[in-house]
């Protein structure tokens, strides 16, 4: 048990589905994030939300389109995928960035396979 | 930017070796660094975080690290590893004034023969 819950842990879609992924966190952060990890490569940041506000966003293309509805969810909303964006998309959330002592919490992952 | 390296991508150890796994970053002020660990088919995990004060830090499962900052260094250590240890292990900075970029290293897979 994470505190940070993500559905669904495994998702296969073609590549014209449209699908989401959900996160929920339940440690009352104010910051939720998504990473991207593929195999052999580092962990990439996808987008941060603080305050439900978007922060950031890393060259990301737009058939993923992120949604932050409060501070407690997060949402990925996918479209139009490729097969090489099958990948572990790993949800998770901090206090406020740039706060010190700031950790970052992780939720197990949805598993992605795009076909 | 900051960014930072792992050399190690996998390393095979029997039970009760002694463990260091090399963590090297490269920014060029103050810095948090982390270990997280990804055992099997698990969540990522925290193992130990350093943000400032005594340079070796004590993490869960007698895992501990030091950082180094002439060396830009963060290796992680265990004494004596058992079977259980086997996961991947990922080395992560952000800078205090940029807190939400956490980056992190390629990862090590580290195998523990019984």
């Amino acid at each position: 048990e994470t505190g940070v819950t993500q559905t669904p842990r495994h998702l296969v879609m073609g590549m014209t589905n449209k699908k989401s992924l959900k996160c929920e966190q339940h440690l009352g952060h104010n910051a939720m994030y998504w990473y991207k990890q593929s195999a052999k490569k580092p962990l990439e940041l996808m987008f941060v939300y603080s305050l439900e506000e978007r922060v950031e966003n890393n060259s990301v293309p737009s058939r993923f389109s992120p949604e932050c509805p409060n501070s407690s969810h997060l949402f990925l909303h996918l479209h139009t995928l490729q097969p090489e964006d099958s990948a572990l998309y790993l949800c998770a959330s901090s206090s406020l960035p740039g706060s010190s002592g700031n950790t970052i919490y992780f939720g197990e992952g949805s598993w992605l396979t795009v076909v | 930017a900051q960014s930072v390296s792992q050399h190690n991508h996998h390393v095979i150890l029997s039970e009760a070796a002694s463990l260091e796994l090399g963590c090297n970053y490269s920014y060029g002020g103050t810095v948090n660094l982390f270990w997280y660990v990804q055992y099997p088919g698990q969540h990522l995990q925290l193992l130990l975080k350093y943000f400032s004060g005594d340079p070796l830090v004590k993490g869960i499962k007698g895992f501990e690290a030091e950082f180094i900052k002439s060396k830009f260094s963060f290796n992680l250590r265990k004494p004596s590893v058992q079977w259980s240890d086997t996961a991947e292990y990922f080395c992560a900075v952000n800078a205090p004034g940029s807190a939400r970029q956490l980056t992190f290293g390629s990862g090590t897979q580290l195998t523990v023969l019984p």
